[in-house]
């Protein structure tokens, strides 16, 4: 299975400031169609996991700009621009180039 | 506005069964692939199955494999997994979600608690 790592695991981060989680795969998710399939989600303290991002750059619907995704074969980057109180929580990346679909293992955000 | 609500969670004893389903709206169910992905307390997430629309397509977990079962029916707008033998490690809150067929999953249901122990 290919192994997606991010890093940090645990991000403190000042109400206003930017941010930046790095997602590492295994292997290239650059898939043979030409699309690379690396998502984003956030999931906000008990609540289920909401996508931000898709394919790698790509943000869903009523996301906020301050969100940007970016990166290419093996290396991708959350970026937020000014974090605000509603950005806490966990974010996770998922790829799905490759069978079975798998996750990071979470970034933890929090207000310091 | 696109709604997946899952209920059928609960605890059980190891070795038992349970079924879970997913029931759908706002959206039209038939068309769009659908999984089902499960998070242990306190941890990250695991992809556990996916369905395609006329059920032709199943693909399972390796961990799974053999004990849990997909299916859908798509007259009544819901998802299932039906999951037996259950193990202590299947401890996990379970969530359906719809796959956009462009890039994978984009809305999730609650989830729903399952609790393997004695």
């Amino acid at each position: 299975d290919v192994v997606m790592t991010q890093s940090p695991l645990s991000l403190p981060v000042t109400l206003g400031q930017p941010a930046s989680i790095s997602c590492r795969s295994s292997q290239n998710l650059l898939h043979s169609n030409g699309n690379t399939y690396l998502n984003w989600f956030h999931q906000r303290p008990g609540q289920s996991p909401s996508r931000l991002i898709y394919k790698v750059s790509n943000r869903d619907s009523g996301v906020p700009d301050r969100f940007s995704g970016s990166g290419s074969g093996t290396v991708f980057t959350l970026k937020i621009s000014r974090v605000e109180a509603e950005d806490v929580g966990v974010y996770f990346c998922a790829q799905g180039t490759y069978w079975p679909r798998t996750f990071g293992q979470g970034t933890k955000v929090e207000i310091k | 506005e696109v709604q997946l609500v899952e209920s059928g969670g609960g605890l059980v004893q190891p070795g038992g069964s349970l079924r879970l389903s997913c029931a759908a709206s706002g959206f039209t169910f038939s068309n769009y692939w659908m999984h089902w992905v499960r998070q242990a307390p306190g941890k990250g997430l695991m992809w556990v199955s996916h369905i395609s629309t006329d059920e032709s397509d199943t693909l399972y977990a390796d961990s799974v494999k053999g004990r849990f079962t997909i299916s859908r029916d798509n007259a009544k707008n819901t998802l299932y997994l039906q999951m037996s033998n259950l193990r202590a490690e299947d401890t996990a809150v379970y969530y359906c979600a719809r796959d956009d067929g462009v890039a994978g999953e984009d809305y999730w249901g609650q989830g729903t608690l399952v609790t393997v122990s004695s």
